[in-house]
């Protein structure tokens, strides 16, 4: 297994300027994480899906940050327009798990991320 | 907030020595998990131990769970400069998603 796969692995652009980061989860898995990664803030988890659908989405740091996935082999996290301070390393990661309350949290397969810089 | 926190913060020891980090939690747990993710890469699950459990092993690496404390250990013996990384046992909010906490930061000097 080729394990999560992320792409770009590094992006530049410019202020203003309309990013898109794609994951591959792993084959079969039903849980879908982004995270952010920065020195001030640390690891942050920005939305989940299960079963392609958006479950918590509480982390999406304001409206200028969309997620999708389309299907279970797919998805895409959206900054437009983006700003400097977006500048971060951004992961994706998956795993095999249900809900809340429906068994203990598995263990999660990270990619190995995207490092944004907006300039 | 249920973020799990390690300490220390940052732990620099020689090749050969072993290293013991901690982690606390808040809430109860099903199970706690290590991570481990080396400078510019993706986080790598190193070991899990469930709530019944009170240590396992994996190799070079042992993990405690006290849950009465709510606190795990993680030692790693005979440390190498490869073990160079930081450390997290991220909480687990109710089965749901992983917290991070900052992890801590380990420096094998040769």
């Amino acid at each position: 297994d080729a394990g999560v796969i992320q792409s770009p692995r590094h992006e530049v652009t410019e202020m203003g300027q309309e990013v898109t980061l794609r994951c591959k989860p792993i084959s079969g898995h039903n849980s879908l994480f982004w995270y952010r990664q920065t020195m001030m803030r640390g690891l942050e988890l920005l939305i989940y899906f299960n079963n392609n659908v958006p479950i918590d989405d509480s982390g999406m740091p304001e409206d200028r940050f969309s997620a999708k996935m389309p299907n279970a082999s797919f998805s895409t996290l959206k900054i437009q327009p983006s700003e400097p301070r977006d500048s971060a390393v951004y992961f994706c990661a998956s795993t095999q798990g249900g809900r809340a309350g429906v068994g203990p949290t598995n263990e999660q397969f990270f990619g190995p991320g995207t490092r944004l810089t907006v300039l | 907030s249920q973020q799990g926190e390690e300490d220390p913060q940052a732990l620099s020891i020689q090749e050969g020595e072993n290293a013991t980090m901690n982690c606390s939690y808040k809430t109860s747990i099903n199970n706690l998990q290590w991570y481990r993710q080396n400078s510019g890469r993706g986080l790598v699950h190193l070991i899990l131990i469930r709530s019944n459990e009170r240590e396992k092993h994996s190799g070079r690496l042992r993990v405690t769970l006290d849950t009465s404390k709510k606190s795990s250990s993680l030692l790693i013996t005979a440390s190498r400069a490869a073990d160079t990384a930081s450390y997290f046992c991220p909480q687990d909010n109710y089965g749901q998603n992983f917290v991070f906490g900052p992890g801590t930061r380990l420096s094998v000097l040769p």
